[in-house]
């Protein structure tokens, strides 16, 4: 069975900071990894994935996320936080490359941006 | 239109009576998803069809009852619901076929059940 942890429910940064989004994950088969953004009363929106190429993955708006097998880690970061990344982000992971997905997705961690 | 798009965006529904939610992809994918989205509470994956064949239902309530006509529309129909089902849901697609399995959403239909 799979499943996600994101380490802290909100995190909050001052504008231009680091921003450092925790995911820890467990899969019984080399996993594919994936980070999304929620806005307010929107849906999610794919940020960006990991899919067993490249452990340095790079997303929209910023963002990038680091593969380490050995932690079973995908942190999320972004060097200097703009207000406008204010949003929930949520980590999944899906042990299927082909045919329908099943994500299993964390609990969300809530990012506030200070100015 | 592109993407996922749902309809209506916003419900209020007494406990007694039938709506219905709307779900529309326009990428050519194969497989679509219905979760519900509770505050405080991780994302439940609700139903799963793959090329119009539902594939998985996570014990969801009778009270409701999906629908999937055809790859491109997905119903979620609703009735008898209580106020406990009161959530933001939201529709998901997947190519459904070879690819790293990412799933693209719509923006939700927010539910109050009163």
């Amino acid at each position: 069975a799979q499943s996600v942890t994101q380490l802290g429910s909100h995190v909050s940064v001052s504008e231009g900071a680091l921003v450092l989004l925790r995911c820890n994950y467990s899969s019984s088969v080399p996993p594919y990894l994936f980070w999304y953004v929620q806005y307010p009363n929107q849906g999610l929106q794919l940020l960006l994935k990991y899919t067993s190429a490249a452990t340095l993955v790079k997303g929209i708006n910023g963002f990038e996320a680091e593969f380490k097998k050995s932690e079973t880690s995908f942190h999320l970061t972004k060097p200097s936080a703009h207000m406008s990344d204010a949003a929930e982000y949520f980590c999944a992971v899906s042990d299927r490359a082909s045919g329908y997905s099943t994500l299993t997705f964390g609990k969300g961690t809530m990012l506030l941006v200070s100015p | 239109e592109t993407g996922v798009t749902q309809t209506p965006r916003h419900l209020v529904m007494g406990m007694t009576n039938k709506k219905s939610l709307k779900c529309e992809q326009h990428l050519g994918h194969n497989a679509m998803y219905w979760y519900k989205q509770s505050a405080k509470k991780p994302l439940e994956l609700m139903f799963v069809y793959n090329f119009k064949e539902q594939t998985e239902n996570n014990s969801v309530p009778s009270r409701f009852s999906p629908e999937c006509p055809n790859s491109s529309h997905l119903f979620l129909h609703l009735h008898t619901l209580q106020p406990e089902d009161s959530a933001l849901y939201l529709c998901a697609s997947s190519p459904g076929t070879s690819g790293s399995g990412e799933q693209y959403f719509g923006p939700g239909t927010r539910l109050t059940v009163t």
